[in-house]
């Protein structure tokens, strides 16, 4: 079956850096967008950002511009998302997610999701 | 940015009842950019309803979804025990964004 397996759990100081990584199976991992999303404990969705596996390209919403990097290595279909210049604002838990087709945006609905990684911005 | 309002913020329901869940766009979203998310508590969404009113793969069909242009809701005709959850609408059309969020509580 389609699956997504994220990486574990972060801790990490204000500025630095995290790279979440996310492990697809049961699908030709270059044919769908991963996307990235976000939640705060307690609070809604936010989208962080988008790639094409295929050509490696990638975009995210003006609030995360210059600050994300999503990045894949197709030789072990794997997506990561690292997040720069990290602040408290930053602790929530990311999830990957496929797109559900390959129309975009007409397909872009979002499954299935990763179980989802905790990163938590302390110092 | 196409701003996605839930209406009610939480909805307390009895197992049986009729669930009806609202999400408002700012801006017309054309029905097929529509979708809607399940979330229960320590998991990640999951995928109910996209194109507006189409059920993904084994979704029940208690689970339905109507609407167009600024106006959209999901149904859910009579709430199973498991229904208990957070429901989320996205709209996928213009750039993304998600709803805040409707949580149905038992009664």
């Amino acid at each position: 079956q389609v699956q997504l397996v994220q990486s574990g759990a972060e801790v990490k100081k204000p500025g630095a850096s995290v790279k979440v990584s996310c492990k697809a199976s049961g699908y030709t991992f270059t044919s769908y967008n991963i996307n990235w999303v976000r939640q705060v404990s307690g609070q809604g969705l936010e989208w962080v950002g988008w790639m094409n596996p295929n050509s490696g390209d990638a975009g995210s919403p003006r609030k995360f511009q210059g600050r994300v990097t999503m990045t894949r290595n197709t030789s072990i279909s794997t997506a990561y998302m690292e997040l720069s210049s990290l602040t408290s604002d930053d602790t929530a838990v990311y999830y990957c997610a496929k797109s559900g087709g390959r129309i975009i945006p007409a397909e872009n609905w979002f499954d299935p999701w990763g179980q989802g990684t905790l990163v938590t911005v302390s110092s | 940015e196409i701003v996605l309002t839930q209406s009610p913020g939480t909805l307390s329901l009895s197992p049986g009842e009729r669930a009806t869940l609202s999400c408002r766009a700012s801006q017309t979203v054309s029905s097929i950019y529509l979708a809607w998310y399940q979330q229960k508590p320590g998991q990640a969404p999951r995928l109910l309803i996209y194109g507006a009113s189409s059920r993904a793969t084994g979704i029940p069909d208690r689970f339905s979804g109507s609407g167009s242009g600024t106006d959209f809701t999901l149904t859910i005709s009579k709430l199973e025990p498991e229904d208990f959850a957070v429901y989320h609408c996205h709209q996928y059309g213009t750039s993304l964004t998600f709803g805040g969020g409707t949580k149905v509580e038992i009664k």
